[in-house]
């Protein structure tokens, strides 16, 4: 079956870059999407169609896409970022996949 | 605008049950609807989809045979029968409406209700 895959874990001190990466082979003919999910709470949307972000989500958060691989950047990174993030996409049926997930430590 | 699902509970295995998602604040019948579910500890894992006036649902290989989506627009309500259940299907379920169009790459989430506890244990 179709995988996304994620690195489990990043870790990025205060203010500096984070970059979440997510692989999959179809990823260069399908459009995938982010999202943040804080502990007990349902996840939201950063990103869709690769790199559009949806009103109310905050700049430092963007998307991009090069290849089989899609990159999720935070910039100026804040201790309330702190949390898990993950990527979906779909598969060659059109069904639904998401990415195994990455935790976020603000070092 | 708000996504409220409710059904879930202990079940055992092999037993039924059916999640159902209140969807207030928007049009619903304009919009597809999905059902994913998390694991304890676990990422997040799609299980089901419909369109927006219930002609084609999707489903994923794990659950496809034992779970059945359906909806009812003259009551912005959607629904998850779960059957077969099995210890794997411990989970929170989410409700989550759909942009897009399913079965394409153009298909994700953009509200979520606050999921739904279901655990299959003897």
């Amino acid at each position: 079956s179709y995988e996304l895959i994620q690195p489990p874990s990043v870790s990025v001190s205060p203010g500096q870059t984070a970059r979440i990466t997510c692989s999959g082979d179809a990823l260069p003919k399908h459009y995938s999407y982010w999202y943040q999910q804080k502990a007990g709470q349902a996840p939201v949307l950063l990103i869709f169609k690769d790199n559009e972000r949806p009103s109310g989500i905050p700049e430092r958060f963007s998307g991009s896409s090069s290849g089989t691989t899609v990159t999720l950047t935070i910039s100026g990174v804040q201790a309330e970022d702190e949390t898990d993030y993950y990527c979906q996409s779909t598969d060659s049926s059109g069904n639904v996949v998401f990415g195994g997930g990455t935790k976020l430590t603000v070092l | 605008v708000q996504l409220l699902e409710s059904g879930g509970g202990l079940v055992q295995p092999g037993g039924s049950l059916r999640l159902s998602c209140a969807a207030s604040g928007f049009t619903f019948s304009s919009y597809a609807m999905s059902w994913v579910r998390q694991a304890p500890g676990k990422g997040l894992e799609w299980v089901s989809g419909v369109t927006t006036r219930g002609g084609r649902t999707y489903y994923a290989d794990s659950v496809k045979g034992r779970f059945t989506i359906s909806r009812d627009n003259s009551k912005n309500m959607v629904y998850l029968q779960m059957n077969s259940l099995r210890v794997e299907d411990t989970a929170v379920y989410y409700c989550a409406k759909s942009e897009g169009v399913p079965g394409t790459s153009y298909w994700y989430f953009d509200l979520w209700g606050r999921g739904i506890l279901v655990t299959v244990s003897s």
